[in-house]
């Protein structure tokens, strides 16, 4: 079954907005890592996060671990059009093999200028 | 130079036919993978390989048999083509030994199968 659970799967925003997309995990992870996809192309890192409770910032985007390393969420402050794409969630879990990720559905954004 | 790439970047075809997709990654990475992406945008794994073995095998239908001749290669070739395997494949690639688990996407093949 799916083992990230990514919500929401999609998300339209005024250009100006905020946005904020969550991962929930059913087991405890070794690191979770963001992705984006811009339509048309491919999955490209962002972040890795790995300690409990980690807040990492990349200009206007936020991303945060949970304390139990088993949530993340990634927020992007004040959208831009050139925001818009798939936002992945893909979480390591302990003792995964050669490290195989478990990638959330992703969450698809729509940024209207 | 681009880091890993696939051949083709689209490929249609009739159902029943046979098809490979092609992966070389340039990164010297030991493992590499495949992923299928349906209309929905789910990225699900298909296939891992590390250093020319393979590693996983997602209950994929035995019509997919990939092949690794070197560690830098990753093809993938399917058999009897069916309507639901139209979609977008991505190869990855990974650094075992490296800080970050990050994957390196190719730019995808999508696949019409009519």
């Amino acid at each position: 079954g799916q083992q990230v659970m990514q919500i929401p799967q999609y998300q339209h925003v005024q250009e100006g907005e905020d946005f904020t997309t969550y991962c929930n995990s059913s087991t405890t992870l070794s690191n979770i890592q963001w992705y984006k996809q811009r339509p048309g192309g491919h999955p490209v890192f962002l972040i890795q996060l790995v300690k409990s409770g980690e807040v990492k910032k990349q200009k206007r985007l936020t991303f945060q671990f949970g304390e139990a390393k088993k949530n993340s969420s990634l927020h992007i402050t004040a959208t831009q059009t050139t925001d818009v794409g798939t936002y992945f969630c893909a979480g390591l879990r302990r003792g995964s093999t050669l490290g195989r990720l478990y990638f959330g559905r992703g969450t698809q954004l729509t940024v209207w200028p | 130079d681009t880091a890993v790439s696939q051949t083709p970047k689209y490929l249609v075809t009739q159902m029943g036919n046979d098809k490979s997709i092609k992966c070389e990654q340039n990164l010297g990475h030991d493992t590499m993978y495949w992923y299928k992406q349906d209309s929905k945008k789910f990225l699900k794994i298909m296939f891992s390989y590390n250093n020319k073995e393979l590693i996983i095998n997602e209950t994929v239908p035995n019509r997919f048999s990939p092949k690794s001749p070197d560690k830098a290669h990753l093809n993938l070739h399917i058999n009897s083509l069916e309507l639901g395997d139209s979609a977008v494949y991505f190869c990855a690639s990974k650094d075992v030994i490296g800080q970050t688990n990050e994957q390196f996407f190719g730019p995808g093949t999508r696949l019409t199968v009519l």
